[in-house]
């Protein structure tokens, strides 16, 4: 089955600073990859997703890239704000049928003002 | 809100109670997942139904029980629990059909087992 590693498992920034989060996977029929964000207590979201079609998207702050030969994809925030803070999840699946998502361990991310 | 709720929110049980998680969906979609999550864990996703059908179970004990009486409502039966069983169980809602669609989590049940 599909095996998603995700570095760091915590990460500290200075508000303004970017942040990086990377992911690797095993599968190569894995074609679909969403990152959610979970801040304390409350449930992970959705933030930005990739198709393994494109190797870009960028909404606002945060960018993800995606490298199907090396099977490895990333998170890019730039410009850090303490509501950043968050534990983040990256994740791996065969992006039809009722599509199970297979999921990093999560980097903690936080942001000092 | 997101469209998918669960209760209780928390839950203390002893290792001999029964006791049932729900989670309710009001998107429409047709497939619905229990996942697990403890500290320092990736998500562990334990069952899956699509069209109220169970379609993965990823080697989950016996004394987790899921029930999908139809598309809307999932249930997750709890009998005779250990205490490694404490976790935050998370419930998904997605829309199979139409391509790549998002996975949107209930708020989770905290649940502690004595």
């Amino acid at each position: 089955g599909e095996n998603v590693e995700q570095h760091p498992s915590t990460l500290s920034v200075q508000e303004g600073d970017s942040a990086v989060i990377k992911c690797t996977y095993s599968d190569s029929a894995s074609n679909y990859f969403p990152w959610y964000k979970q801040e304390l207590g409350k449930r992970p979201q959705l933030i930005i997703d990739i198709r393994s079609n494109v190797g870009e998207k960028k909404d606002q702050r945060i960018a993800v890239t995606l490298n199907k030969t090396a099977k490895h994809f990333s998170l890019h925030i730039t410009e850090t704000q303490p509501e950043d803070s968050a534990v983040y999840f990256c994740a791996a699946s065969i992006g039809s049928g009722y599509s199970t998502l297979t999921f990093g361990k999560g980097t903690m991310l936080l942001v000092s003002p | 809100e997101t469209g998918v709720t669960q209760t209780p929110r928390h839950l203390v049980m002893g290792m001999t109670n029964k006791k049932s998680l729900k989670c309710e969906q009001h998107l429409g979609h047709n497939a619905m997942y229990w996942y697990k999550q403890s500290a320092k864990k990736p998500l562990e996703l334990m069952f899956v139904y699509s069209l109220e059908e169970r379609v993965e179970n990823n080697s989950v004990p016996s004394r987790f029980s899921p029930e999908c009486p139809n598309s809307s409502h999932l249930f997750l039966h709890l009998h005779t629990l250990q205490p490694e069983d404490s976790a935050l169980y998370l419930c998904a809602s997605r829309q199979t059909s139409g391509g790549y669609n998002e996975q949107f989590f209930g708020p989770g049940t905290r649940l502690t087992v004595l």
